[in-house]
Parts: structure tokens; sequence; C-alpha cells
């Protein structure tokens, strides 16, 4: 069982470039993550959605656009990348939301540099 | 500002004695915890909730204690294995459903065999 699978798993940008990471899930999960994690900090929300189709900002959206055109796939881009997204990315999916029973099955991360 | 803090960065414990790692959080919204632990190179794994109506829960050698009036959770493991070295998230959510979990800092636990 693969569960949810990044790619590519690290990435060097050069500030101005734009790239696109992938995440894909073999749960039949409607809801999708996608989180940062830097030093300090802990994980957050940049981006999610519940279901094919749909997307919705999350508490660090600027920067960041993403798309779910299947619902197996949720994919994050960022179009003009900055120093400040240097971080860890992790994709994760729930069957249905947060909270409750509902735990978020994470991907192994995205590390990207942005020099 | 921080809604989940966990002020302990690290912990260090011999193996076979328990280990306490704390949380507090400052939204009394929050009815649901829950504790996540990541090995290096790999994302975080779900480890143990709690649900606002309880305070305790305990699975195998972890627990998890709820104090609603102090705003604070612990996760106790016992007896701790060197494999338990990992990095444990406490997070919480306000309601079901809720689209965002606030995550605490990480608390990085070594086990000294």
């Amino acid at each position: 069982n693969a569960g949810v699978t990044q790619t590519p798993k690290f990435r060097v940008l050069k500030t101005g470039q734009s790239m696109t990471l992938l995440c894909a899930q073999d749960m039949n999960h409607e809801y999708m993550y996608w989180y940062r994690q830097d030093p300090g900090m802990g994980l957050r929300l940049i981006h999610y959605s519940v279901g094919e189709g749909t997307t919705a900002k999350g508490e660090v959206p600027d920067g960041y656009n993403v798309s779910r055109l299947k619902k197996q796939n949720f994919l994050l881009g960022l179009e003009s990348a900055a120093p400040s997204q240097t971080s860890v990315y992790f994709c994760a999916s729930t069957p249905g939301g947060l909270g409750g029973a509902n735990v978020l099955t994470f991907g192994a991360g995205s590390r990207l540099t942005v020099l | 500002d921080q809604q989940v803090k966990q002020n302990s960065p690290s912990l260090s414990v011999q193996e076979g004695r328990i280990s306490i790692l704390n949380c507090d959080y400052t939204n009394s919204m929050f009815d649901y915890f829950l504790w996540y632990k990541k090995y290096p190179a790999e994302g975080p794994t779900f480890l143990i909730s709690i649900s606002s109506i309880k305070d305790k829960n305990e699975d195998g050698r972890f627990t998890v204690f709820l104090n609603k009036s102090a705003k604070h959770l612990s996760l106790h493991i016992v007896p701790s294995q060197p494999g338990d070295s990992a990095v444990y998230f406490c997070a919480a959510s306000a309601q079901t459903g809720a689209n965002n979990l606030f995550f605490g800092t990480g608390t990085r636990l070594t086990v000294i065999p």
C-alpha cells in the first residue's frame, strides 16, 4: 500500500522560478491537504481540498496555488518562488475532514530550497 | 500566535523509564486532540487521540491525559523504548469536520539504551 506519495522529494530552485509539487493518494480519500513545516513552528496548513474539483485556502496560502483535477491527486504550485518558501512540504489526506476519528495520513515530505 | 504549544523542544529518557511529553493550548473551543510521531525523512504518523469528553485515553504503552481547565494535555510512554525516539507533535481541532488542525512545534524524544 503506497498511501500518500509526494514527488519530488528534494528540489532546489532559484528565486523567481516556478515549480509544482505532486501528491498522489491511493486510499480513495475525499480530503487532501498541503502543509509546510518550518524550524520552530508547527505544521501550518497552506491549502486543502474537500473533493475533486474543489480547493480552499488554509492558514498560509499566499504565494501558492493548488489544483485537484483528479480525486487521487493534489498539486501545489509555486509561480514565483521566494526564499521564504524554503521549507519541508507535507501532503496529507483523510476520508472526511479533520476532527473526530478522521486522522491525517501524511506523505514523506518534499524538501524545497529556494536560493 | 501559536494556539498549540510544546514548550520542551527536546527530552531524553533512559530505556524502560517513563517519557512525559507536554502540550498546552489557548483556544477553549478545541475539542479533539491528537499526537503524531515523526521519524526523520518520513511524514508524521498518527499515534493516539482524545476527545474533550474524556480526560484519559490509553493504547498499549501510550496514554494521553487531558486537563481542560488547565488547557493542557500530556502523552505518557511507559516503558520507553529506543524505537520511540522521534519527534512528537501535539495537534488540536475545534470541531468535527474542521478543516484545520493546529500543530505544536514538536518535542524530540531520545530514548537512551
